[in-house]
């Protein structure tokens, strides 16, 4: 099946620093990439979707200015957290989707675990 | 809104019971579903899918699920669960009227006693 591979797995950042996790679909092109963020024992937030070239769509309440997204490229989308502070500590998870059809499945990183101290 | 709503945050089963754990969905158009695992510490694994065709999908582990339309809801189910089954369950669901977002529900743990 299709791989979606995020790096790093996991980061310890100080307060203030700025963060950086990319997302790569390995075997596939990604024409939509989808960022979450899950707290601990809590489900999956949608924080916002990109495609490819064009600005990132944000679901309410997120932050665009703490949160930017970069989708360069069909294979390669990034997160960077900037300015991270302790509440910003959470599980980072990207998917990616190929395709427009009705039919197609986004699959599912293995998540980046972000630590600020 | 499109929403999805898990009936049950904590279940806890004996090894050998039969699990069901209910997913509604609140959407328009035509929908995909979804339903996931987290084992601890672990990230998450697809258990199965639907998109179109027989409603009753059968996944991974003996998992199945049945999609009733008419009920907006996508229940799973296990005949027999075991302790190895202890996990987060979410069910997810993304449609064509809402870009293909994928959303999900609160989560369900189980817990199974050996």
């Amino acid at each position: 099946g299709a791989v979606v591979s995020q790096h790093p797995s996991w980061v310890i950042c100080k307060s203030g620093t700025s963060v950086k996790i990319e997302c790569r679909s390995l075997d596939f092109q990604a024409t939509t990439m989808f960022w979450y963020r899950q707290f601990p024992k809590q489900s999956l937030m949608l924080m916002a979707t990109s495609n490819e070239g064009s600005k990132a769509t944000y679901e309410q309440g997120v932050e665009k200015d703490k949160f930017l997204i970069n989708h360069a490229s069909l294979t390669l989308s990034t997160l960077t957290v900037t300015s991270a502070h302790p509440e910003d500590s959470s599980f980072y998870i990207c998917s990616a989707r190929a395709g427009w059809g009705d039919n197609t499945e986004a699959f599912f990183g293995q998540g980046t675990r972000l630590t600020v101290v | 809104a499109q929403s999805v709503s898990q009936h049950n945050h904590h279940v806890i089963l004996s090894e050998a019971a039969s699990l069901e754990l209910g997913c509604n969905y609140s959407y328009g158009g035509t929908v995909n579903l979804f339903w996931y695992v987290q084992y601890p510490g672990q990230h998450l694994q697809l258990l199965l899918k639907y998109f179109s065709g027989d409603p009753l999908v059968k996944g991974i582990k003996g998992f199945e699920a049945e999609f009733i339309k008419s009920k907006f809801s996508f229940n799973l189910r296990k005949p027999s669960v075991q302790w190895s089954d202890t996990a987060e369950y979410f069910c997810a669901v993304n449609s064509n009227t809402g870009g293909f977002k994928t959303i999900f529900g609160a989560g369900t743990r189980l817990f199974v006693k050996a």
